[in-house]
């Protein structure tokens, strides 16, 4: 089984500046890790996932996210946010076990909001 | 398109009265699963299924039902909702190799 902590519910930044939001998991087994944006009035969307190799991986919008496997952390960052980066972003560990399992288990959420 | 389609997309309904929210996939996705999001409380899952016929409870099933008679199709079914059932609801599918999940836009449900 594995648990997941966002560390922070809200996170303000104003526009054009860096950010980072924390995740942190636990976990038994060897995991999978993902992340996901929620726009206000919509559903889920990936915005990049671990797998294996690098640990640093690259997402869409110009997010990225490094796995530290010895921190098990899996923090999100984008060097310059843009208004439009404002959701809320939902970060999701996954145990590998090979074929037939798919259970994620979600964060609640970090709250982006920026400022203009 | 590739997709995960539910409806209704909103609904308001009374105490008591028996609805169902249906889910479909277009992607011949092995596993499917149900999620309500309430503030502060972040996703809970609430069924999931591996295949057809394969169903089991997640976090939170109490006063939930679902059925999986059909690779694509994946419904939830509130018996008798209650107002604590009101919630954001999504359904979502994956296929095995983790892709990753594709959600659907959520049903709003308001019971009251």
């Amino acid at each position: 089984a594995q648990s997941v902590t966002q560390l922070d519910s809200q996170v303000p930044v104003f526009e054009e500046a860096p950010v980072e939001l924390r995740c942190n998991y636990s976990s038994s087994v060897s995991v999978y890790l993902f992340w996901y944006v929620q726009y206000p009035n919509q559903g889920l969307q990936l915005l990049l996932k671990y797998l294996s190799g690098s640990t640093l991986v690259k997402g869409i919008n110009g997010f990225e996210a490094e796995f530290n496997k010895s921190q098990t952390s899996f923090h999100l960052r984008k060097p310059s946010v843009h208004i439009s980066d404002t959701a809320e972003y939902f970060c999701a560990p996954g145990p590998y076990s090979g074929a037939g399992s798919y259970q994620l288990t979600f964060g609640k959420g970090t709250k982006l909001s920026v400022i203009p | 398109e590739a997709q995960v389609t539910q409806n209704p997309r909103y609904l308001i309904t009374v105490t008591g009265k028996k609805l169902t929210v249906t889910c479909s996939q277009n992607m011949n996705h092995e596993y499917m699963s149900w999620y309500r999001q309430d503030p502060g409380l972040g996703l809970r899952q609430i069924y999931y299924s591996m295949n057809v016929e394969v169903t089991d409870k997640g976090d939170v099933p109490e006063g939930y039902k679902v059925s999986r008679k059909e690779k694509r199709n994946f419904p939830l079914i509130l018996e008798s909702p209650s107002p604590n059932q009101t919630s954001l609801y999504f359904c979502a599918s994956s296929k095995q190799g983790w892709g990753g999940y594709t959600f659907g836009s959520g049903t709003r449900l308001t019971v009251v």
